[in-house]
Protein backbone atom coordinates (compact mmCIF):
# COMPACT_ATOMS: atom_id res chain seq x y z
CA UNK A 1 0.00 0.00 0.00
CA UNK A 2 1.85 3.25 -0.81
CA UNK A 3 1.07 6.24 1.48
CA UNK A 4 1.83 8.70 -1.35
CA UNK A 5 1.52 8.10 -4.76
CA UNK A 6 3.44 9.96 -7.74
CA UNK A 7 3.71 9.67 -11.37
CA UNK A 8 7.42 8.73 -11.76
CA UNK A 9 7.54 10.52 -14.66
CA UNK A 10 9.69 11.19 -16.54
CA UNK A 11 7.84 14.54 -17.79
CA UNK A 12 10.05 16.07 -20.74
CA UNK A 13 9.20 19.29 -21.63
CA UNK A 14 9.94 22.16 -23.93
CA UNK A 15 10.90 26.11 -21.90
CA UNK A 16 8.13 27.73 -21.55
CA UNK A 17 5.44 24.63 -21.18
CA UNK A 18 3.11 24.83 -18.50
CA UNK A 19 3.20 21.03 -16.51
CA UNK A 20 1.07 19.62 -14.03
CA UNK A 21 1.97 17.03 -11.43
CA UNK A 22 -0.39 15.41 -9.51
CA UNK A 23 -0.40 12.95 -6.44
CA UNK A 24 -2.65 11.26 -3.92
CA UNK A 25 -2.27 10.19 -0.65
CA UNK A 26 -4.06 7.16 1.64
CA UNK A 27 -4.17 8.56 5.16
CA UNK A 28 -6.98 10.70 5.61
CA UNK A 29 -5.80 12.41 8.80
CA UNK A 30 -2.93 13.55 6.52
CA UNK A 31 -3.21 17.36 8.06
CA UNK A 32 -0.11 18.88 6.19
CA UNK A 33 1.08 18.84 2.65
CA UNK A 34 4.02 20.01 0.55
CA UNK A 35 6.31 20.37 -2.41
CA UNK A 36 9.53 19.20 -2.42
CA UNK A 37 12.18 19.63 -4.78
CA UNK A 38 15.24 17.40 -5.39
CA UNK A 39 18.36 18.17 -7.67
CA UNK A 40 20.57 14.37 -8.08
CA UNK A 41 21.84 13.49 -5.40
CA UNK A 42 21.10 16.50 -3.05
CA UNK A 43 18.99 17.12 -0.49
CA UNK A 44 15.06 17.80 -0.64
CA UNK A 45 14.46 21.83 -0.22
CA UNK A 46 10.55 22.55 0.23
CA UNK A 47 9.17 23.74 -2.65
CA UNK A 48 6.22 25.05 -1.06
CA UNK A 49 3.19 24.30 1.30
CA UNK A 50 -0.01 23.63 0.63
CA UNK A 51 -3.20 24.98 1.76
CA UNK A 52 -6.66 24.17 1.39
CA UNK A 53 -7.49 26.94 -0.34
CA UNK A 54 -4.94 26.09 -2.49
CA UNK A 55 -2.01 28.53 -3.10
CA UNK A 56 0.97 30.54 -5.64
CA UNK A 57 3.99 31.15 -5.42
CA UNK A 58 5.11 32.94 -8.48
CA UNK A 59 5.05 30.33 -11.48
CA UNK A 60 3.94 27.70 -9.28
CA UNK A 61 0.69 26.98 -8.19
CA UNK A 62 -0.41 23.93 -5.93
CA UNK A 63 -4.11 22.45 -4.55
CA UNK A 64 -5.48 19.99 -2.10
CA UNK A 65 -8.32 18.14 -2.55
CA UNK A 66 -8.72 16.48 1.14
CA UNK A 67 -12.22 14.58 -0.36
CA UNK A 68 -9.87 13.18 -3.07
CA UNK A 69 -6.63 13.42 -1.26
CA UNK A 70 -5.12 14.79 -4.18
CA UNK A 71 -2.75 17.05 -4.64
CA UNK A 72 -1.43 18.84 -7.60
CA UNK A 73 1.53 21.19 -7.95
CA UNK A 74 1.21 23.66 -11.81
CA UNK A 75 4.62 24.71 -13.42
CA UNK A 76 3.73 27.66 -15.60
CA UNK A 77 6.38 29.04 -18.27
CA UNK A 78 8.76 26.26 -17.35
CA UNK A 79 12.50 27.07 -17.45
CA UNK A 80 15.69 24.71 -17.54
CA UNK A 81 16.22 25.19 -13.89
CA UNK A 82 13.01 23.33 -12.97
CA UNK A 83 14.32 19.82 -14.13
CA UNK A 84 14.52 18.65 -10.84
CA UNK A 85 12.23 15.38 -9.10
CA UNK A 86 9.02 17.03 -7.54
CA UNK A 87 8.49 15.15 -4.65
CA UNK A 88 4.74 15.18 -2.88
CA UNK A 89 5.34 15.27 0.96
CA UNK A 90 2.62 14.96 3.67
CA UNK A 91 2.87 15.04 7.44
CA UNK A 92 -0.22 13.12 9.78
CA UNK A 93 -1.76 14.67 12.29
CA UNK A 94 0.15 14.43 15.56
CA UNK A 95 3.03 13.51 13.67
CA UNK A 96 6.27 15.13 12.64
CA UNK A 97 7.64 12.52 10.37
CA UNK A 98 7.35 13.42 6.69
CA UNK A 99 6.13 10.75 4.39
CA UNK A 100 7.61 11.38 0.93
CA UNK A 101 6.23 10.13 -2.39
CA UNK A 102 8.92 8.40 -4.94
CA UNK A 103 8.89 11.98 -7.19
CA UNK A 104 7.77 12.87 -10.40
CA UNK A 105 10.70 13.46 -12.48
CA UNK A 106 10.99 16.97 -14.92
CA UNK A 107 13.25 17.58 -17.52
CA UNK A 108 12.89 21.10 -19.59
CA UNK A 109 14.52 20.89 -22.57
CA UNK A 110 15.66 24.04 -24.94
CA UNK B 1 21.31 31.46 5.45
CA UNK B 2 21.70 29.55 8.45
CA UNK B 3 22.10 25.41 7.02
CA UNK B 4 22.35 21.94 8.75
CA UNK B 5 25.53 20.50 8.40
CA UNK B 6 26.73 16.80 7.42
CA UNK B 7 29.50 14.95 8.05
CA UNK B 8 31.25 13.29 6.11
CA UNK B 9 30.25 13.17 2.78
CA UNK B 10 30.69 10.29 1.85
CA UNK B 11 32.02 7.27 4.35
CA UNK B 12 32.72 3.74 3.04
CA UNK B 13 32.86 1.12 5.50
CA UNK B 14 32.75 -2.71 5.81
CA UNK B 15 29.77 -4.57 6.64
CA UNK B 16 29.82 -5.36 10.55
CA UNK B 17 31.25 -2.02 11.41
CA UNK B 18 29.89 0.75 13.34
CA UNK B 19 29.83 4.08 11.58
CA UNK B 20 28.37 7.18 13.79
CA UNK B 21 27.06 9.93 11.13
CA UNK B 22 27.41 13.31 12.10
CA UNK B 23 25.08 16.15 11.71
CA UNK B 24 25.11 20.05 13.26
CA UNK B 25 21.30 21.37 13.08
CA UNK B 26 20.13 24.54 12.79
CA UNK B 27 21.12 26.33 16.24
CA UNK B 28 17.51 27.67 17.33
CA UNK B 29 16.39 24.25 15.64
CA UNK B 30 14.75 22.01 18.60
CA UNK B 31 13.46 19.32 16.54
CA UNK B 32 16.07 16.85 14.97
CA UNK B 33 15.26 13.84 12.28
CA UNK B 34 17.46 11.22 10.41
CA UNK B 35 16.09 9.98 7.15
CA UNK B 36 17.55 7.91 4.26
CA UNK B 37 17.18 7.75 0.91
CA UNK B 38 18.36 3.86 -0.56
CA UNK B 39 20.03 4.72 -4.75
CA UNK B 40 16.69 5.42 -6.85
CA UNK B 41 14.32 4.91 -4.06
CA UNK B 42 11.93 7.57 -2.19
CA UNK B 43 13.44 9.64 1.07
CA UNK B 44 12.23 7.59 4.45
CA UNK B 45 11.67 8.44 8.21
CA UNK B 46 14.01 6.94 10.43
CA UNK B 47 13.51 9.05 13.39
CA UNK B 48 13.01 12.22 15.12
CA UNK B 49 14.43 13.77 18.49
CA UNK B 50 13.22 16.54 21.16
CA UNK B 51 14.26 17.31 24.41
CA UNK B 52 17.06 14.98 24.69
CA UNK B 53 15.08 11.97 23.55
CA UNK B 54 13.65 10.33 20.33
CA UNK B 55 9.62 11.53 20.00
CA UNK B 56 9.20 8.90 16.67
CA UNK B 57 10.75 6.54 15.12
CA UNK B 58 9.51 4.32 11.86
CA UNK B 59 10.23 0.23 11.65
CA UNK B 60 13.21 0.96 10.26
CA UNK B 61 15.08 2.48 13.14
CA UNK B 62 15.64 -1.03 14.41
CA UNK B 63 18.36 -2.16 17.70
CA UNK B 64 21.45 -1.36 15.36
CA UNK B 65 20.19 2.42 15.25
CA UNK B 66 21.01 4.93 17.92
CA UNK B 67 20.83 8.94 17.87
CA UNK B 68 22.67 11.16 19.91
CA UNK B 69 22.82 14.44 21.10
CA UNK B 70 26.46 14.34 22.18
CA UNK B 71 26.67 17.82 23.13
CA UNK B 72 24.95 21.51 22.77
CA UNK B 73 25.01 21.21 18.89
CA UNK B 74 25.94 18.01 17.19
CA UNK B 75 23.61 15.37 16.91
CA UNK B 76 24.23 12.02 15.61
CA UNK B 77 22.97 8.24 13.94
CA UNK B 78 25.13 5.48 15.00
CA UNK B 79 24.71 1.91 13.04
CA UNK B 80 25.94 -0.23 14.82
CA UNK B 81 27.18 -3.44 12.97
CA UNK B 82 26.21 -2.17 9.48
CA UNK B 83 24.80 -4.13 6.60
CA UNK B 84 24.64 -4.21 2.63
CA UNK B 85 21.29 -2.65 2.48
CA UNK B 86 21.84 -0.28 5.00
CA UNK B 87 23.66 1.87 1.77
CA UNK B 88 21.94 4.88 1.14
CA UNK B 89 22.54 8.57 1.78
CA UNK B 90 21.63 9.55 5.14
CA UNK B 91 19.71 13.23 5.80
CA UNK B 92 19.63 14.94 8.63
CA UNK B 93 17.05 17.82 9.22
CA UNK B 94 15.74 20.46 11.90
CA UNK B 95 12.69 22.64 12.07
CA UNK B 96 11.79 24.77 14.87
CA UNK B 97 9.20 24.25 17.81
CA UNK B 98 6.00 25.05 16.52
CA UNK B 99 2.13 23.79 17.76
CA UNK B 100 0.41 23.38 14.58
CA UNK B 101 3.89 21.54 13.09
CA UNK B 102 3.56 23.16 9.98
CA UNK B 103 7.47 24.50 10.03
CA UNK B 104 9.46 23.60 6.99
CA UNK B 105 12.35 20.99 7.66
CA UNK B 106 15.33 21.80 6.95
CA UNK B 107 17.83 19.08 5.25
CA UNK B 108 21.37 18.82 5.36
CA UNK B 109 23.42 17.81 2.06
CA UNK B 110 23.84 14.43 3.10
CA UNK B 111 26.10 11.46 3.98
CA UNK B 112 26.53 8.80 1.47
CA UNK B 113 26.87 5.52 3.38
CA UNK B 114 28.58 2.76 1.24
CA UNK B 115 28.55 -0.88 3.04
CA UNK B 116 31.26 -2.92 1.27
Amino acid sequence: RKEVEQDPGPFNVPEGATVAFNCTYSNSASQSFFWYRQDCRKEPKLLMSVYSSGNEDGRFTAQLNRASQYISLLIRDSKLSDSATYLCVVRDTGRRALTFGSGTRLQVQP
Amino acid sequence: EPEVTQTPSHQVTQMGQEVILRCVPISNHLYFYWYRQILGQKVEFLVSFYNNEISEKSEIFDDQFSVERPDGSNFTLKIRSTKLEDSAMYFCASSEWDREMNTEAFFGQGTRLTVV
